[in-house]
């Protein structure tokens, strides 16, 4: 039969706004996330981190927010350029046997110019 | 680029074939990690090795063998795959593994399984 390729959710925004990218975790002892960006052709690129003991963390452009009660992660990215086009994934580590770094599903963002 | 470099960029094989899939850090890292990205699933962790040693194999079918013989170097042995195997295949490597680990990754094998 056909087959279905995973269906990432897109976002689509103007050169010049900002973004937000959201993501739900599924463990709740998860105690550090990360977000990776990753463009066509190339493997996943950390952008930024937070630790579960924090809520905001910002950096060049970017920051992100973590809200435990909810188990949801955003990414907000200010003033999107061209070259911030890319698949975004989240990914919790957390202890399970070992720690691992899981990761979401991916969001598809397209910058348009 | 991430200091991780894959070879083959892009590999194509019969399901009799043998093949393998390289991997090379030059950050020092102790910690090194196979990752599988297909259409159909995000990326699934197939096999972690923290300095050399194996320390996680997430129900890796037979048919892939990883090989560390240092902590600079990783493969991933392929033999008898299917065709849904077929898919970017993503090294990376990490300081150490535990809590807070970092991941660097390089480009990938995007392997076809005919």
């Amino acid at each position: 039969g056909e087959s279905v390729g995973l269906h990432l959710p897109t976002l689509s925004v103007q050169e010049g706004d900002n973004s937000i990218i959201n993501c739900a975790y599924s463990n709740s002892a998860s105690d550090y996330f990360i977000w990776y960006k990753q463009e066509s052709g190339k493997g996943p690129q950390f952008i930024i981190d937070i630790r579960s003991n924090m809520d905001k963390r910002q950096g060049q452009r970017v920051t992100v927010l973590l809200n435990k009660t909810v188990k949801h992660l955003s990414l907000q990215i200010a003033a999107t350029q061209p070259g911030d086009s890319a698949v975004y994934f989240c990914a919790e580590n957390s202890n399970g046997g070992g720690f691992k770094t899981i990761f979401g599903a991916g969001t598809r963002l397209f910058v348009k110019a | 680029e991430t200091g991780v470099t894959q070879t083959p960029r892009h590999l194509v094989m019969g399901m009799t074939n043998k093949k393998s899939l390289k991997c090379e850090q030059h950050l020092g890292h102790n910690a090194m990690y196979w990752y599988k990205q297909s259409a159909k699933k995000p990326l699934e962790l197939m096999f972690v090795y923290n300095f050399k040693e194996q320390t996680e194999n997430n129900s890796v079918p037979s048919r892939f063998s990883p090989e560390c013989p240092n902590s600079s170097h990783l493969f991933l042995h392929l033999h008898t795959l299917q065709p849904e195997d077929s898919a970017l295949y993503l090294c990376a490597s990490s300081p150490k593994t535990g809590p807070s680990e970092k991941l660097f990754f390089g480009s990938g094998t995007q392997l076809s399984v005919l």
